[in-house]
């Protein structure tokens, strides 16, 4: 098993230019999420889907859509980038309940800068 | 609205020493995690703590949950130079919610 694989690691993007990150998961899980990370604020959840075809906005939505087709893949497109959306974006899964396991399994991130 | 405090945010201590980081939050909570982060790296899940009185233990780190008074602990114990790198707890609400929400990490600097 791969685990949840993101790409790309690292992107540069010019302020009002759109883009998309990748994640997937091979461990069939349901629930995939997106965050956040910035200096000093711990993860701030941005979208998250508990199946395919199903989604709903976190803490901090604005300016991300997310698409949950099918239930490997869950990317997140930013519409129109802004310096305010330099952060490092990490993707999770995990299974859904009923299972008696709620382990995270967070991806490698992508280090995006917007300038 | 979930918020979830740790302290402290910085912890210097040296090894051998023994140590608490504190998770507090604000509301009824499912559940309560607690990662660690390399600089640079992913989040590796430590513990997922369940109902009240939940104590986990994994090598020289040991966590408990207090649901009462809301409250989490990490207890480092004979600390080494390895166990050096941000900790975060992250709890999510009473009812099923899958928004996770996280604390703002303690940076633990293990000094030889």
């Amino acid at each position: 098993n791969a685990g949840v694989t993101q790409t790309p690691k690292f992107q540069v993007l010019k302020t009002g230019q759109s883009m998309t990150l990748q994640c997937a998961q091979d461990m069939n899980h349901e629930y995939m999420s997106w965050y956040r990370q910035d200096p000093g604020m711990g993860l701030r959840l941005i979208h998250y889907s508990v199946g395919a075809g199903i989604t709903d906005q976190g803490e901090v939505p604005n300016g991300y859509n997310v698409s949950r087709s099918t239930t490997e893949d869950f990317p997140l497109r930013l519409l129109s980038a802004a310096p305010s959306q330099t952060s490092v974006y990490f993707c999770a899964s995990r299974t859904s309940p009923g299972t008696g396991l709620y382990e995270q399994y967070f991806g490698p991130g992508t280090r995006l800068t917007v300038t | 609205e979930l918020k979830v405090e740790q302290n402290p945010l910085f912890l210097s201590m040296q090894e051998g020493k023994n140590y608490t980081i504190y998770c507090n939050y604000s509301t009824t909570s499912d559940r309560l995690y607690w990662y660690r982060q390399d600089p640079g790296k992913s989040l590796e899940s430590l513990f997922v703590l369940l109902s009240n009185g939940a104590v986990k233990q994994e090598g020289r780190l040991m966590a408990s949950l207090d649901t009462k008074a809301r409250l989490s602990t990490l207890h480092i114990t004979a600390a080494v130079h390895d166990l050096s790198a941000t900790y975060f707890c992250a709890v999510t609400p009473q009812g099923g919610s899958e928004k996770l929400v996280f604390g703002k990490g303690t940076k633990l600097t293990v000094n030889p």
